[in-house]
C-alpha cells in the first residue's frame, strides 16, 4: 500500500455524488486485494475485494478496478450516503497462505448533507 | 457473526510498565494478527501467528512479543513499555490461505487505545 506520511488523504462528497478513492500498492506479485471501511471508534470492516485474474469487480453500490500494470486500485462508491462517512484502507495480500495483508495509509470520506 | 474480542478499550500505562493486550476469536480461524493503527500510516503489521505456538514477525515487531497458546487467543505483550508505543492497536483473525470456500477476509477487533506516559 502506500504510505503519504502524517496527513491523512480526505475526500469530500456531496450526498448523492459518486466517490472514487485511490491507492498504489506495493506488490506486482499480490494477487489478492481488499478494501476495507472503519468507521470512527471501530475497526475495519470488508467491502469487496478483487483477485488479480480480474480487472474490475461490483458489489452493492460498490465497485473496485484494478490497473496491474500500473499497481492501482479504486474503490467507487455510487450514490454517496452520509453512512458512508467512514476511513478507506486498500489492503495487498502479500502471502496468499497466511493472508498476510498490507494495508494503504487509507482515505478519509466525508460525505455532506 | 464472526466475533473478534479485545480485553481492553482503553489502557493508560507508565513507561516501563509491561502491558499485555488480549485478543479472542470465536470462529476457529488458524490466522491471527496484531496491527498498530497510526494517522497517516495505516496499519502497520507487529506480528501474526498461523497456528497454535507459531508467530511470525511483521513490518514492526521491535519492542512487542506475541504468545498463542490456544487456538482462539492470542495475546501482544509489551516488556517495557515506551511512550512511542502510544498508539491503536488492532487485533484480526482469518481462516488460513483464500481457496474457494473463504475469502481471506481479515475479521477485526474495535481495538484497543493505548497511552504510555
Amino acid at each position: 500500500g502506500e504510505s503519504v506520511g502524517l496527513h491523512l488523504p480526505t475526500l469530500s462528497v456531496q450526498e448523492g455524488d459518486n466517490s472514487i478513492i485511490n491507492c498504489a500498492y506495493s506488490n506486482s506479485a499480490s494477487d489478492y486485494f481488499i478494501w476495507y471501511k472503519q468507521e470512527s471508534g471501530k475497526g475495519p470492516q470488508f467491502i469487496i475485494d478483487i483477485r488479480s485474474n480480474m480487472d474490475k469487480r461490483q458489489g452493492q453500490r460498490v465497485t473496485v478496478l484494478l490497473n496491474k500494470t500500473v499497481k492501482h486500485l479504486s474503490l467507487q462508491i455510487a450514490a454517496t450516503q452520509p453512512g458512508d462517512s467512514a476511513v478507506y484502507f486498500c489492503a495487498e495480500n502479500i502471502r496468499v497462505e497466511n493472508n498476510d495483508m498490507r494495508f494503504g495509509a487509507g482515505t478519509r470520506l466525508t460525505v455532506k448533507p | 457473526d464472526v466475533k473478534v474480542t479485545q480485553s481492553s478499550r482503553y489502557l493508560v500505562k507508565r513507561t516501563g510498565e509491561k502491558v499485555f493486550l488480549e485478543c479472542v476469536q470465536d470462529m476457529d480461524h488458524e490466522n491471527m494478527f496484531w496491527y498498530r493503527q497510526d494517522p497517516g500510516l495505516g496499519l502497520r503489521l507487529i506480528y501474526f501467528s498461523y497456528d497454535v505456538k507459531m508467530k511470525e514477525k511483521g513490518d514492526i515487531p521491535e519492542g512487542y512479543s506475541v504468545s498463542r497458546e490456544k487456538k482462539e487467543r492470542f495475546s501482544l505483550i509489551l516488556e517495557s513499555a515506551s511512550t512511542n508505543q502510544t498508539s491503536m492497536y488492532l487485533c484480526a483473525s482469518s481462516f488460513s490461505g483464500t481457496g474457494a470456500t473463504n475469502t481471506g477476509e481479515l475479521f477485526f477487533g474495535e481495538g484497543s487505545r493505548l497511552t504510555v506516559l
